[in-house]
């Protein structure tokens, strides 16, 4: 299984909702990352997780916040977003943090496409 | 502060013909990504290079390493349209984050 499994696909959220992102791999990578891509930009790092312990949050606000249940799964809870988080959420993995991913490169899934109403 | 650069930011281009997009970035580094991307899609990885003067090549896409000139290309050998995307390079910095161009959007006309 070379695949990173992201879900929903698409999600539609009023301003007041709870709500999860939820990304699963199964290649045995223990570096897991969030992503938010804005349209005709590129991605922009929000958090790193390596070996289910979160190494890097890039000042996102506390609204986003992540999980790693285990080496497999990343969730992103969702609570009290703005209109301006409707974004396409993408979850990565990669064989670490360090010196694997740099040297096998990333996996991307294929995105929660999120709009906040 | 590592930057990247790609250049042009938008192509538009006949099917058969031959370019190149170019990737500069600012600081030393070794690794370098090439992703595409379709409207709405994520991100698909189309080469990882590793080592100044790496070639790879896949189809009608090729890829280059210069560590010196801090400099990749990515050449488009007689284009179509399926090749159609936006193109995204990335490098790595030095805490192992990937720090991306601003990406090129390539539209091949039949």
């Amino acid at each position: 299984d070379t695949e990173v499994t992201q879900t929903p696909k698409h999600l539609v959220m009023g301003m007041t909702n709870k709500k999860s992102l939820k990304c699963e791999q199964h290649m045995g990578h223990r570096a897991m990352y969030w992503y938010k891509q804005k349209a005709k930009k590129p991605p922009e790092l929000m958090f790193v997780y390596s070996y289910e312990k979160l190494s890097i949050n890039e000042s996102v606000p506390s609204r986003f916040s992540p999980e790693c249940p285990n080496s497999s799964l990343l969730n992103l809870h969702l609570h009290a977003l703005q209109p301006e988080d409707s974004a396409l959420y993408l979850c990565a993995s990669s064989q670490d943090s360090g010196t694997g991913g740099r040297y096998y490169g990333y996996t991307f899934g294929s995105g929660t496409r999120l709009t906040v109403v | 502060e590592l930057k990247v650069e790609q250049n042009p930011l938008f192509l538009s281009m006949q099917e058969g013909k031959n370019y190149t997009i170019y990737c500069n970035y600012s600081t030393t580094s070794d690794r370098l990504y090439w992703y595409r991307q379709d409207p709405g899609k994520s991100l698909e990885s189309l080469f990882v290079l590793l080592s100044n003067g790496a070639v790879k090549q896949e189809g009608r896409l090729m890829a280059s390493l210069d560590t010196k000139a801090r400099l990749s290309t990515l050449h488009i050998t007689a284009a179509v349209h399926d090749l159609s995307a936006t193109y995204f390079c990335a490098v790595d910095d030095s805490n192992y984050q990937l720090i991306w161009g601003a990406g090129t959007k390539l539209i091949i006309k039949p």
